[in-house]
C-alpha cells in the first residue's frame, strides 16, 4: 500500500476535464513537503509534469495544473487528448519514513 | 543533452547478486545527487536509494536497506547499484533518477529519468 493514495483510474471523453487527487498525511503533503507529478506513457520512463506543487516544466502545455492544500494534492488536465492516456503518479517526501514517496498510480482513459 | 543509460539487469536466482550501472552524459555528473527508483512488473514507482554529489550522504528506503549499496564514480560519470540477497520482491525495473538541481533537498523531485533496466528475481 503506497504512502500517497491516489485513485486507481479516472476516464473522460476528449475536450473534458479531469482531476486525480493525491492524499497523504500529516508525515508528507501535510508537513509543508511539496507535492510533484509524473506522467507516465507506455513502455516508457516516467516523465515530470508538475514540480513544486503548482510548476510546469518547460513543454507541458498548460492544459496540465496542479494544487495543493493541506494533506492533498491533485492534478487537473483540461481539453483531454487522446495522448493524455497515461498512468500519473504524485510523489513527495515523508519525514517518517526519511525517505521520497510515491502515491500508487491512476490509470487515465480517454474515452 | 542529459542522458542517463542504465544497464546490468537480467535475471537471477533468490539470495544472488546483480550490479547495476548508469552512464551520465550531457551534464556535470560530479554536482548531483542521484537516485535508483524502481518499477515492479504492473506496479507503481518506489523510491530504492540517493546518494549525494560527493558520496557524503547516502540513504535507503526500508525495503532494501542492508541488502543494496549506492556508489558512484564521478571520474567515470557513473552511478552504482549492488544488491545482494536479491529477493522474488524486488523482480522491477530500476531507473536511474537525477535530482533536478545541484544543491539536493527534500523537496526535490527525479529529473530526468534513464530508461531503466529490468531485474527479475526467480528460481
Amino acid at each position: 500500500q503506497s504512502v500517497l493514495t491516489q485513485p486507481p483510474s479516472v476516464s473522460g471523453a476528449p475536450g473534458q476535464r479531469v482531476t486525480i487527487s493525491c492524499t497523504g498525511s500529516r508525515s508528507n503533503i501535510g508537513a509543508g513537503y511539496d507535492v510533484h507529478w509524473y506522467q507516465q506513457l507506455p513502455g516508457t520512463a516516467p516523465k515530470v509534469l508538475i514540480y513544486g506543487n503548482i510548476n510546469r516544466p518547460s513543454g507541458v502545455p498548460d492544459r496540465f495544473s496542479g494544487s495543493k492544500s493541506g494533506t492533498s494534492a491533485s492534478l487537473a488536465i483540461t481539453g483531454l487528448q487522446a495522448e493524455d492516456e497515461a498512468d500519473y503518479y504524485c510523489q513527495s517526501y515523508d519525514s517518517s519514513l526519511s525517505g521520497w514517496v510515491f502515491g500508487g498510480g491512476t490509470k487515465l482513459t480517454v474515452l | 543533452e542529459v542522458q542517463l543509460v542504465e544497464s546490468g539487469g537480467g535475471l537471477v536466482k533468490p539470495g544472488g547478486s546483480l550490479r547495476l550501472s548508469c552512464a551520465a552524459s550531457g551534464f556535470t555528473f560530479s554536482s548531483y545527487s542521484m537516485n535508483w527508483v524502481r518499477q515492479a512488473p504492473g506496479k507503481g514507482l518506489e523510491w530504492v536509494s540517493c546518494i549525494s554529489s560527493s558520496r557524503s550522504y547516502v540513504d535507503y528506503a526500508d525495503s532494501v536497506k542492508g541488502r543494496f549499496t549506492i556508489s558512484r564514480d564521478n571520474a567515470k560519470n557513473s552511478l552504482y547499484l549492488q544488491m545482494n540477497s536479491l529477493r522474488v520482491e524486488d523482480t522491477a525495473v530500476y531507473y536511474c533518477a537525477r535530482f533536478p538541481l545541484p544543491a539536493a533537498t527534500r523537496e526535490d523531485w527525479f529529473d530526468p529519468w534513464g530508461q531503466g533496466t529490468l531485474v527479475t528475481v526467480s528460481s
